[in-house]
């Protein structure tokens, strides 16, 4: 099976850049999309194809794709971003996700 | 818009049986492979399963292979999960979404409660 790793946990100030891995091996040979879930939310799907975001999500959501790791950035980082975020891949007939970092904004 | 609604969750017995349905709108359902994705309490989303575009094609993940089974009735735009042998571990919020490489459409999750 395939395995994708988050760290628990990231802490970012307002208005400072956050950024989120996940990694996994060959990762950058797949297509990796991010999700955010606020609690007690459905996740929404921020970034997909690595770096392509659906109509409606904030430009300062962004995404790369290299190697054995994919990251998930936010630049001026606001307060309402602070939510779970999870990466996923398609892999050989399988879903993947991450087990999640919980973004902090303080 | 695209409206995913689940239903059927509730409280059942280890070694019971649910269906879980999701009524799809605001999209030509048929053209759409479908999944489902569970989130227990505190923890993380786990795929469940996905079914193609006709049925005719099911995909599971292990934790629930052998045990689940994925329909979908394409002229009433439902989805469904029947849930056999549930164990204690199955309880979870279960989210439908559509497609799968990349789910941009979620609906609100039902809960199951595995418990005797």
């Amino acid at each position: 099976s395939y395995d994708l790793t988050q760290p628990p946990s990231v802490s970012v100030s307002p208005g400072q850049t956050a950024s989120i891995p996940c990694s996994g091996d060959r990762l950058g040979d797949k297509y990796v999309c991010w999700y955010q879930q606020k609690p007690g939310q459905s996740p929404v799907l921020v970034v997909h194809q690595n770096s392509r975001r659906p109509s409606g999500i904030p430009d300062r959501f962004s995404g790369s794709n290299s190697g054995n790791t994919a990251a998930l950035t936010i630049s001026g980082t606001q307060a309402m971003d602070e939510a779970d975020y999870f990466c996923q891949v398609w892999d050989n007939s399988i879903v993947v996700f991450g087990g999640g970092t919980k973004l902090t904004v303080l | 818009e695209v409206h995913l609604l689940e239903s059927g969750g509730g409280l059942v017995q280890p070694g019971g049986s649910l269906r879980l349905s999701c009524a799809a709108s605001g999209f030509t359902f048929s053209s759409y492979t479908m999944t489902w994705v569970r989130q227990a309490p505190g923890k993380g989303l786990e795929w469940v399963s996905t079914i193609n575009r006709s049925g005719t094609r099911t995909y599971y993940g292990d934790s629930v292979k052998g045990r689940f089974t994925i329909s979908r009735d394409n002229s009433k735009n439902v989805l469904y999960l029947h849930m056999s042998s549930p164990r204690a571990d199955d309880t979870a919020v279960y989210y439908c979404a559509k497609e799968w490489q990349e789910m941009a459409s979620w609906g609100q999750g039902t809960l199951v409660t595995v418990s005797s």
